[in-house]
């Protein structure tokens, strides 16, 4: 079936680096573009950064930009997010999310997510 | 940007409906592009797209879930309320420059 799975989390101190992938299957994942996004303890969801399914396209969150990459590995369905330069406010548990297409037809990045993987902890202590 | 803003919390009662506000600005929710979303999230589990392009269900979604818009302000109805809708929703929107923002989310209490 259609899946998402995050791994790579773990507690990292401050100033620290730390490399999250997402492994997909049950779909063609070299044609969707691949989101992170991520939700503190106890609070809501912040989107992180977006990928289009070739690579070709690269967009994130001010809050990230310059400490996140965003990657893909289309030929092992994997996606990834390398994070550097951590601080406590980058805890949370990262989720990544497929684009929404209808129909098979992919519009926009932004329609959505409608498959996500069931996150992965980061905690930077 | 500052997220979306939503009410922390709303209830109803089985069988009522009840609508839950996502107030933005006129770069995101009130943008022409109409890239709005909303989710259902249940404690320990992740998103599941509810609404996408306002008022579109996604295949699966019951129909007792709407989207609506007017001006900056998106709008969720769950009608016909039932105990397994006790979530949080989060709105999401387009901001124009590629990025997504989202509510806060609204606690949803079927009493």
């Amino acid at each position: 079936q259609v899946q998402l799975v995050e791994s790579g989390g773990g507690v990292v101190q401050p100033g620290g680096s730390l490399r999250l992938s997402c492994a997909a299957s049950g779909f063609a994942f070299n044609s969707f573009a691949m989101h992170w996004v991520r939700q503190a303890p106890v609070k809501g969801l912040e989107w992180v950064a977006v990928m289009a399914f070739d690579g070709s396209n690269i967009y994130y969150a001010d809050s990230v930009k310059g400490r996140f990459t965003i990657s893909r590995d289309n030929s092992k369905n994997t996606l990834f997010l390398h994070m550097s330069n951590l601080s406590a406010e980058d805890t949370a548990v990262y989720y990544c999310g497929r684009q929404y297409c209808v129909n098979g037809v992919c519009y926009s990045y932004y329609y959505g997510l409608d498959v996500w993987g069931q996150g992965t902890s980061v905690t930077v202590s | 940007q500052s997220a979306l803003t939503q009410p922390p919390s709303a209830s109803g009662s089985p069988g009522q409906s009840v609508t839950i506000s996502c107030a933005g600005s006129s770069g995101d929710v009130g943008g022409g592009h109409n890239y709005v979303s909303w989710y259902q999230q249940h404690p320990g589990k992740a998103p599941r797209l509810l609404i996408y392009l306002v008022n579109k269900r996604p295949s699966g979604v019951p129909e007792r879930f709407s989207g609506s818009k007017s001006g900056t302000t998106a709008s969720l109805t769950v009608s016909d309320l039932q105990a397994e809708d006790e979530a949080v929703y989060y709105c999401s929107a387009y901001t124009g420059s590629n990025s997504l923002l989202f509510g806060g989310g609204t606690e949803l209490t079927v009493l």
